[in-house]
């Protein structure tokens, strides 16, 4: 089975901060995502990486950064926290098909910015 | 660019009951439609996808969806629902060729009431 790893379930953080979310997947997916989820707004995607040290932004990246230094391994980063960026962020990977393949999601990190 | 609509946010049922969470998308070719559950406090799981071929799809847990282009519509359904799928559903649009990021609905909350 796919396992997406989210390094956080919980965190809280203070406005300007700069914040880390990781997320490791162990299916050597090609494709990586991020999505944040807001209540009456579903899932909206932030980023995504289809190799290493490839991203693309997604429709909300403002704010946002992401590294990806290894196939497995996708980071969100907040370069200085907001309280509008206090959500729930969910990290998903596929294989990489040239169409739309189904996404493993992680469990997770809701993020609180104080 | 493609769009999902999920015109219902919750949803209360009996348990036992028959169920219906409907979900419209916008998009200009054959789409590849997906529907997602995410249980409290998880990450989302694959409930089934349609990509091409029988408009009748199958999926985990007792649930099917309909494919139906003139309507363009891709509803789930259930013959019977348990308490344990008390859960919101995303429904999710991507494409074929080119673009591998899917697009979520807003979800649409599932309550079962004994």
């Amino acid at each position: 089975d796919v396992k997406v790893t989210q390094s956080s379930r919980y965190l809280v953080k203070r406005t300007g901060e700069k914040v880390f979310l990781e997320c490791v997947q162990d299916m050597d997916h090609e494709n990586m995502f991020w999505y944040r989820q807001d209540p009456g707004l579903g899932l909206r995607l932030i980023y995504f990486s289809y190799d290493v040290k490839m991203k693309e932004k997604g429709d909300i990246p403002e704010g946002y950064s992401v590294s990806r230094e290894k196939k497995e391994r996708f980071s969100l980063i907040l370069e200085s926290a907001s309280t509008n960026q206090t959500s729930m962020y969910l990290c998903a990977s596929s294989t990489r098909t040239g169409r739309s393949s189904p996404l493993h999601f992680g469990n997770g990190t809701r993020l609180t910015v104080t | 660019a493609q769009s999902v609509t999920q015109p219902d946010i919750h949803i209360t049922v009996s348990e036992g009951a028959s169920l219906e969470l409907r979900c419209n998308y916008s998009y200009g070719a054959t789409p590849y439609l997906f529907w997602y559950v995410q249980s409290p406090g998880q990450g989302l799981q694959l409930l089934l996808k349609y990509f091409s071929g029988d408009t009748l799809v199958q999926g985990i847990k007792g649930f099917e969806a309909e494919f139906k282009r003139s309507q363009s519509s891709f509803n789930l359904r259930k013959p019977s629902v348990h308490w344990s799928d008390a859960a919101e559903y995303f429904c999710a649009v991507g494409r074929d060729f080119g673009n591998e990021k899917l697009t979520f609905g807003t979800g649409t909350r599932l309550t079962i009431i004994p």
